[in-house]
């Protein structure tokens, strides 16, 4: 079952602006993982936040998690044409530690 | 280099011709896991593995079966595959059993089934 969902399904932007992907959930989590695909290869894992951080960075990724709001943002500041792909996020339920749920996936076009 | 191997990339066949997707990584991971990727439907859990000789199913394991007999090694099998087999097929594992590592991802095989 899907829990994640991301927001929007799609985002185009010119280079240097910055883009920022949402992510929504139903049930209290352990923690919560960014992952990029470029098409036609694997996912690539981003950036990995838990349920008792608020925010974490990573070079020009900021992902923040609201778990009142059950949500979560990742912000890519500066954007690069490289930086177009899919991002997903996937959530470990506090209730089962050994299994992430993937949301549909945010479809980013960075326009040089 | 630390990586998943997959293979292969693309196959298209034919229903009923049973086929096996390897999947094998370097990084001495206990977790294994597989995937297939359908537009629409996301990223959906096929089987995984906590370590050599323990499999367990995912969300989406009817028509396939695994192995793990070593722990570098989780192939997928297709006993009698059929065309809603038909899909973006992912292996990927983690050091640990715990959800809070990243997982490492295959490039994927795209499997045709007509």
């Amino acid at each position: 079952s899907q829990q994640g969902e991301e927001d929007p399904q799609a985002l185009s932007i010119q280079e240097g602006e910055n883009a920022t992907m949402n992510c929504s959930y139903k049930t209290s989590i352990n923690n919560l993982q960014w992952y990029r695909q470029n098409s036609g290869r694997g996912l690539v894992h981003l950036i990995l936040i838990r349920s008792n951080e608020r925010e974490k960075h990573s070079g020009r990724l900021r992902v923040t998690l609201d778990t009142s709001k059950k949500s979560s943002s990742l912000l890519i500041t500066a954007s690069r044409a490289a930086d177009t792909a899919s991002y997903f996020c996937a959530t470990a339920n506090a209730g089962n530690n050994r299994k992430l749920i993937w949301g549909l996936g945010t479809s980013l076009a960075v326009n040089p | 280099e630390a990586q998943v191997t997959q293979n292969p990339r693309y196959l298209i066949t034919v229903t009923g011709k049973k086929l096996t997707v390897t999947c094998s990584q370097n990084m001495n991971h206990e977790y294994m896991s597989w995937y297939r990727q359908d537009p629409g439907l996301g990223l959906r859990q096929i089987y995984y593995s906590m370590n050599v000789e323990v499999t367990d199913k995912g969300d989406v394991p009817e028509g396939y079966k695994v192995s793990r007999k070593e722990k570098r090694n989780f192939p997928l099998i297709l006993e009698s595959p059929s065309p809603n087999q038909t899909s973006l097929y992912f292996c990927a594992s983690r050091r640990g059993t715990a959800s809070n590592q990243p997982q490492h991802f295959g490039d994927g095989t795209r499997l045709s089934i007509l």
